[in-house]
């Protein structure tokens, strides 16, 4: 049982590359979020998926799009990165939207 | 909108003695739940402790527990006998349960507290 599982753990990208980020979790829960970590400033939620074939944008959706492959997988993708970009990116899932949402490792980006 | 404070950057603590991080918060909804987490220098996002607004009694989780006011929307972490192992950055987080609010299910973070524990 490997909770939420994030890949890769880190990456650099040049301005205007794109990249995928991938989520999955064998928890068999409804929801998933994805959110980004920034030095003083918490996190904040990018994109959410309250159940599967749905999806909702956050406080800071801006510059990225998610898909929900399945129940598992939710993937976060940067078209054209910039380096406003360079986080922490942190996948997080949960059963239903009430309850504690657990969290992956996390993936570290750096844009150049 | 939601809106979660913790007016403490860092704090310091002896191995062994009791610490309090302090978060306040601003919300509209009259039903909701605090959530705790540690992040220790590893990165990752640790569950510690959950509150519902409606729970009378504040919750525990082994050394920690949540000492919640309600009135004064505060929902303060508190750590008894410290361990090395509790040096981290803590976030508060609160999560409205009102269905059919925008901010329904999602999940608000302050900008944390350092604690670092001295031996």
């Amino acid at each position: 049982n490997a909770g939420v599982t994030q890949t890769p753990k880190f990456q650099v990208l040049k301005t205007g590359q794109s990249m995928t980020l991938q989520c999955a979790q064998d928890m068999n829960h409804n929801s998933m979020y994805w959110y980004r970590q920034d030095p003083g400033m918490g996190l904040r939620l990018i994109y959410y998926s309250a159940s599967e074939g749905t999806t909702d944008k956050g406080e800071v959706p801006n510059g990225y799009n998610v898909s929900r492959l399945n129940k598992r997988e939710f993937s976060l993708r940067l078209e054209s990165a910039a380096p406003s970009q360079t986080s922490v990116y942190f996948c997080a899932s949960t059963r239903t939207q009430i309850e504690t949402q657990y969290f992956g490792p996390g993936t570290r980006l750096l844009v150049l | 909108a939601q809106k979660i404070t913790q007016t403490q950057p860092g704090m310091f603590v002896q191995e062994k003695e009791a610490v309090t991080l302090d978060c306040t918060y601003d919300t509209s909804d009259q039903s909701y739940g605090l959530f705790w987490y540690k992040q220790p220098s590893s990165g990752e996002m640790i569950f510690l402790i959950y509150q519902g607004s409606y729970d009378e009694q504040n919750a525990t989780e082994g050394r920690y527990s949540l000492n919640f006011q309600k009135a004064r929307k505060s929902a303060n972490l508190v750590i008894s006998a410290s361990q090395l192992g509790d040096s981290a950055m803590y976030f508060c987080a609160m999560r409205p349960f009102s269905a059919g609010g925008t901010s329904y299910g999602k999940l608000t973070f302050g900008q944390g507290t350092i604690l670092t524990v001295h031996p």
